[in-house]
């Protein structure tokens, strides 16, 4: 069984473009969230799907989109990045909305 | 709105020694709590997970205890050791499933 894998680990862009950040679930996982993490601080929900639908969304501003895929993967895309948006980010997955989550390692982004 | 709070925010311990670290949240309506430790620059490790008809887990050293109630969770470690040092994070999972987090204890276990 894999576990949740986030690419890239590592990426930087400049303020004003556009990033795409991919997650592949845990094998069987139907429900992934995304998280921002800034330094020194708890991750923040930034919106989940289960079930290639949104069913629920953080305070994010609408730059912040996903996607969820039929085999379960997951992007989030953010526009007109902002030097803010530099974080870690997390993707989570789980079997069902109640059941516990399983994280990726993150990818880091930095905006310059 | 759900808000966690964790104490102490960090914590530095001899090797040997047993801790507790307290997680505290707002609305005691939450589903499952669950203790993930981070370790820095990387991703979240599950630790114990406590879904809502339970009160505690175990996991070798690690004990988790939740009261709904009272709205506290304790993560006890005991014996500690310099492999346990890291950032542990308790979440709360409410009716709309999102993960409400704390800031985190950071623990340094020394020799």
């Amino acid at each position: 069984e894999t576990g949740v894998t986030q690419s890239p680990t590592h990426l930087i862009k400049t303020r004003g473009q556009q990033v795409t950040l991919r997650c592949s679930s845990q094998s069987g996982h139907n429900t992934v969230s995304w998280y921002q993490q800034a330094l020194g601080q708890g991750p923040q929900f930034i919106f989940q799907y289960y079930r290639e639908e949104e069913n629920g969304r953080g305070n994010f501003p609408p730059r912040f989109s996903g996607l969820q895929f039929p085999n379960y993967s997951s992007e989030l895309n953010v526009n007109a990045l902002e030097l803010d948006d530099s974080a870690l980010y997390l993707c989570a997955s789980s079997l069902g909305t109640t059941d516990g989550y399983t994280f990726g390692s993150g990818t880091r982004l930095t905006v310059v | 709105k759900q808000e966690v709070t964790q104490i102490p925010a960090a914590l530095s311990v001899p090797e040997g020694e047993n801790l507790v670290l307290n997680c505290s949240f707002t609305d005691s309506a939450i589903y499952n709590l669950q203790w993930f430790r981070q370790d820095p620059g990387k991703g979240l490790t599950s630790l114990l997970l406590i879904q809502s008809s339970q009160r505690e887990q175990t996991s070798g050293r690690l004990n988790a205890s939740l009261d709904k109630s009272s709205g506290r969770s304790t993560l006890y470690i005991a014996a500690s050791q310099p492999g346990d040092s890291a950032t542990y994070l308790c979440s709360g999972t409410g009716t709309a499933s999102k993960l409400t987090f704390g800031t985190g204890t950071r623990l340094q276990v020394t020799l």
